[in-house]
């Protein structure tokens, strides 16, 4: 079985300062997706972030980007210029694509990120 | 973009009642449709995969009847709640792909119901 772990339960950031949330995972497959979930106090899923195991490039998406490291098993995120609405959970979550891409994610227990002003 | 509408948001209910909570993709097809349990402060656990058509397939630890998933269409799935007890107070999630594409489509989540039962 797979599992996902972030070993950061709360970190905290200066407004326009750079953070960087760690992920590791373990999986015995060899192609996957990875992903970075941010949910608000509303506790709506908005995805910010993908990779496909496949590419070595990293992901980015505007301020955010990845640090995806396969041999390692580590997918950290980065927010860059970090601003007040980017205060919210933090999920790092994995799906295999055994399934042919129909398989469930498996999540990480979350980083809460406070943006100080 | 693709969405997903979850309803009821919150329902609160007594001891011994069944509840369903209905998962549909607005403009998109989804073969396949996920529910997740969210504890508070916790993360979210996979509950079921629903596969339209056919049997869902329940997690290791999920009472499958307990948590009756039907996926009549390619847009609607939805969770029973059965017999539903205070320690089944939970935040519900479901989630759907959208069947046309690429087979590595994101998952696209609704916007979740808050079980409460007193």
């Amino acid at each position: 079985a797979q599992t996902v772990t972030q070993s950061q339960p709360e970190m905290s950031v200066q407004e326009a300062e750079t953070v960087t949330l760690s992920c590791t995972y373990d999986t015995s497959e060899s192609d996957y997706y990875l992903f970075w979930y941010k949910q608000p106090p509303s506790r709506q899923m908005i995805l910010v972030i993908r990779q496909e195991a496949y590419k070595q490039q990293n992901a980015t998406e505007n301020r955010f980007s990845v640090n995806f490291q396969k041999a390692a098993k580590s997918f950290s995120l980065k927010i860059s210029d970090s601003q007040l609405g980017d205060a919210a959970m933090y999920f790092c979550a994995y799906s295999g694509r055994s399934g042919g891409g129909a398989d469930g994610l498996t999540f990480g227990k979350g980083t809460h990120l406070i943006i100080q002003p | 973009g693709a969405v997903v509408s979850q309803h009821p948001s919150r329902v609160i209910c007594k001891s011994g009642t069944s509840v369903k909570i209905e998962c549909r993709s607005l403009d998109f097809q989804a073969t396949t449709m996920f529910w997740y349990r969210q504890f508070p402060k916790k993360s979210l656990m996979l509950m079921a995969t629903s596969n339209e058509g056919s049997k869902a397939t329940y997690e290791q630890g999920v009472e499958k009847d307990k948590f009756l998933i039907n996926h009549a269409s390619l847009t609607l799935s939805t969770l029973t709640v059965t017999s539903a007890h205070p320690e089944d107070s939970s935040f519900y999630i479901c989630s759907a792909r959208d069947v046309q594409g690429a087979g590595d489509q994101p998952q696209h989540f609704g916007d979740g119901t808050r079980l409460s039962i007193l």
